[in-house]
Formats: structure tokens, sequence, C-alpha cells
């Protein structure tokens, strides 16, 4: 079932600005990941964050997770030009066996 | 990161044939591989789980004998869809799960006329 949900679905910023989207899910998980899709093209895995896990930084990235509200955050700071490209959210959910639920994802558009 | 090999890129056919998509794990092994289906400007659908060795599991309201999936061995799953019309025309992906990341392949845009 396709539980995540992202908000905003549309995000326009300008280069060196910070994006942030964020995804709701409904189930309990064992973790959540982000993707990120350029246009046409497969996903790219960003970052995994486990349900006992609160916050993951990787490079420009940070990701956040509240399982008591069932709820993330994905932080790009400093944007670039190259960030543009639609984000998924994506929980691997407890009984699933190993499939992924993906959210409804975000265009991120970074304006030079 | 382990890499997912999709083929073909792109495909385009004619109504009532059927067309291959491969998707390979390169440099890993995997037991299981998913395919998905995405609709412009849309989330990725679950089709199905392939099993290596078995059966593979499909989704509520996917049709088994439209999209027939073999996983003949750890590193190769293909989907075929069988008598392809107009409504199958759409973005394809496969992925391999290494550990608990799924990679996914680069897509297979199908168009059927």
């Amino acid at each position: 079932s396709q539980q995540g949900e992202e908000d905003p679905q549309a995000l326009s910023i300008q280069e060196g600005e910070n994006a942030t989207m964020n995804c709701s899910y409904k189930t309990s998980i064992n973790n959540l990941q982000w993707y990120r899709q350029n246009s046409g093209r497969g996903l790219v895995h960003l970052i995994l964050i486990r349900s006992n896990e609160r916050e993951k930084h990787s490079g420009r990235l940070r990701v956040t997770l509240d399982t008591s509200k069932k709820s993330s955050s994905l932080l790009i700071t400093a944007s670039r030009a190259a960030d543009t490209a639609s984000y998924f959210c994506a929980t691997d959910y407890l009984w699933g066996n190993n499939r992924l639920a993906f959210g409804k994802g975000n265009q991120v558009v970074v304006i030079p | 990161g382990a890499v997912v090999s999709q083929h073909p890129s792109w495909v385009i056919c004619k109504s009532g044939t059927s067309v291959k998509i491969e998707c390979r794990s390169l440099d890993f092994q995997a037991t299981t591989m998913f395919w998905y289906r995405q609709f412009p400007k849309q989330s990725l659908m679950l089709m199905a789980t392939s099993n290596e060795g078995s059966k593979a599991t499909y989704e509520q309201g996917v049709e088994k004998d439209k999209f027939l999936i073999n996983h003949a061995s750890l590193t190769l799953s293909t989907l075929t869809v069988t008598s392809a019309h107009p409504e199958d025309s759409s973005f394809y992906i496969c992925s391999a799960r290494d550990g608990d990341i799924q990679y996914f392949g680069a897509g297979t845009r199908l168009s059927v006329l």
C-alpha cells in the first residue's frame, strides 16, 4: 500500500537557499528512506533513517524522524541547480516483507 | 552503492505484442527484486515482488497473466508485458535490495501504439 505522503508537493527556491520537505506515514516502520528522481530516470538512494533514530546527516542532507507523529522531514541545505528533481520518501514498514511504500513525491526546482 | 541495470531504457511496440524488460543486479546477489510502475508526475506503484526460484507475489489489482515475472537467477529478473495495449504504456522501474537499501534501475519507458 502507498502510505507515505509528502508536503509540500512542489517547491521552487533560489540557489543557495534551503529546501525542506515533509513526509507522513501510517503504520509502524523498520526504517524510512529518501530517494531522488531526476526527470525520466530511476531513483537514487539518498539516506536511510531507522525507527530508533531521530536525526541523521549526510553531506548537505539532514533527515529527521518522529515516530510518535509518524512523520519525517528532509532538509537540503545550500541548494544547487543540480538538486532540481523529485524527492520521495519510502517506508520499510513492519510486516511488509521488505517492500517499500512510497509517498507522492516533492518536485523541487532550484533556480540558478 | 550497489548497481542495478535495467534494459531496455525505451521501447515502442505495436498493440498486441509482448515486451520483455530485464533487471540485473551487477555487483550483488538479490533473492528478491521488485517491479514498479510509474505514471507521469506520480509516485511509484509496486506491481510485484520477484522471488528467485519461486513464483512472484503480485500486488492487489495487478494481473499476473498480463505481467509475467521470471526470477531465474540471483542476479536477473524479467518482466514481460504480454499482449500489450496502449493503456500499458508507462514507466516501469525495477529494484533490488542489498541489505536495508533498495537500489533502482534507470527505468524502461514503454510506449504501445
